[in-house]
């Protein structure tokens, strides 16, 4: 099956941790995107890739890291330093203009 | 200003009622636009894009006004498989890739 797949669906953080996403697509979609969804808002864009080797923050970067080694595989990381980790984050892939996304990995900070 | 603002609804209907969600964008070089649906504790989905001449996918009706900087969508014969929260999203080519502007959602609810 074409698609996207995030892991976990539920990830635990503890004070201090960092913590990486999975985000693996096999629809062979250049483009890649991270987005953070809280509660009554709309999906923020962390950060992007439209080419392995090659990223760029989106707007809400900070405390946040990425990697795109691969063209399948773009990972997440929520390093300490974002102080406000809590949220659905969601993976998506593109070849043209039309998103398409993972089902997401909800993050809670005990 | 919020560059896409919905009203947050919820919008409950009755099964077989017609609904309209309405949509505006503050930046008009905004280029192409879709309607997104999730469903709750889900990824959103792709529901259809928004031409400037409409389009139609069976009982959804989508409109676009580049004028008004608006954006609609119609849902005849409510089913209550429609219940979700339907995102618009305004698309714009910047800086060498496409940004996708994402408004916080109407929440339908559609009952017996």
């Amino acid at each position: 099956d074409g698609g996207i797949t995030q892991s976990p669906k539920y990830l635990f953080r503890k004070e201090g941790q960092n913590v990486t996403l999975s985000c693996e697509q096999n629809l062979n979609h250049d483009a890649m995107y991270w987005y953070r969804q809280d509660p009554g808002q709309g999906l923020r864009l962390i950060y992007y890739s439209q080419i392995v080797n090659d990223f760029q923050k989106g707007d809400i970067a900070e405390g946040y890291s990425v990697s795109r080694e691969k063209k399948e595989s773009f990972p997440l990381t929520v390093t300490s330093a974002q102080k406000n980790p809590t949220a659905f984050y969601l993976c998506a892939s593109s070849m043209w203009e039309t998103q398409y996304f993972g089902p997401g990995t909800r993050l809670l900070v005990l | 200003r919020k560059e896409v603002e919905q009203d947050p609804g919820p919008f409950n209907v009755p099964e077989g009622a017609t609904v309209a969600f309405n949509c505006t964008y503050s930046n008009s070089a905004s280029q192409s636009f879709f309607w997104y649906r999730q469903d709750c504790r889900k990824e959103p989905k792709l529901l259809m894009s928004v031409y400037s001449s409409g389009n139609e996918d069976g009982r959804f009706t989508a409109q676009l006004n580049r004028a008004s900087q608006y954006i609609s969508l119609l849902i005849r014969d409510s089913k209550l498989s429609d219940s979700a929260t339907y995102l618009c999203v305004v698309n714009m080519f910047s800086g060498g890739y496409n940004k996708l502007i994402f408004g916080a959602g109407t929440r339908l609810a559609v009952h017996p």
